[in-house]
């Protein structure tokens, strides 16, 4: 089956700084999601970007789907940005037609202040 | 609105009880889905309902058994489960497609989720 890796597995900032998280995928795919896990257990969406680049407010996403990789950037961090950001994957070619979403291990992030 | 609810927030069973968990959904979503979250792991799908029809089944234990009694509620029931059984349980819901196909491009929004204990 398709292979999601996300790196890095752990992250820790200083408020106000930049950082990017990574997420590489060994199959074409036609859905992909990027979500924040808050310490409370929420799965918040904040993309859905199987190609190209999308931005919204501090945070950005790009998908470069012929290459197999996402990055979602993370500018002027902020502890409330603290939790688990996850990459989520879905295609025809893996069970996608039912809608399979399959996720990466995430990467937990800890902004200090 | 993209919100999906989920009750209860917490739940403390033992081993020969019987519950249920709720999830509901006012999106017109024609698709739900439970995935359950481990400690440190990642949410994994656990079964997936379109247009009220069970599609997919990812060979969960008989102890769960879910139910879709209409296109906006999506329940768990919970018999017998074993203290490994102790994980997040995630609601979701997307579009859904036409003909109770799901597309493989559907948005998934997720709930809050019900963290279970069991003793």
């Amino acid at each position: 089956g398709i292979q999601v890796e996300q790196s890095p597995p752990d992250l820790i900032l200083q408020e106000g700084a930049n950082s990017t998280l990574r997420c590489n995928f060994s199959d074409s795919v036609n859905n992909l999601q990027w979500f924040h896990q808050n310490p409370w257990g929420q799965l918040i969406n904040l993309f859905y970007i199987p190609s190209g680049t999308k931005q919204n407010g501090r945070l950005s996403a790009t998908t470069v789907a012929t290459e197999r990789y996402s990055l979602l950037y993370i500018s002027s961090s902020q502890t409330t940005d603290s939790g688990v950001y996850f990459c989520a994957v879905g295609g025809i070619n893996y069970g996608g037609s039912q809608g399979n979403l399959i996720f990466g291990k995430g990467t937990k992030l800890s902004v200090k202040p | 609105d993209t919100e999906v609810t989920q009750t209860p927030k917490h739940l403390v069973m033992g081993m020969t009880n019987k519950k249920s968990l709720k999830c509901e959904q006012h999106m017109g979503h024609r698709a739900m889905y439970w995935y359950k979250q481990k400690a440190k792991k990642p949410p994994e799908l656990m079964f997936v309902y379109s247009y009220e029809k069970l599609s997919i089944n990812e060979s969960v234990p008989s102890r769960f058994s879910p139910e879709c009694p209409n296109s906006s509620l999506l329940n768990l029931h919970l018999h017998a489960l074993q203290p490994e059984d102790s994980a997040l349980y995630l609601c979701a819901s997307s579009q859904g497609g036409l003909a109770g196909v799901i597309a493989s491009t559907d948005t998934q929004y997720f709930g809050p989720g019900t963290r279970l204990t069991v003793l």
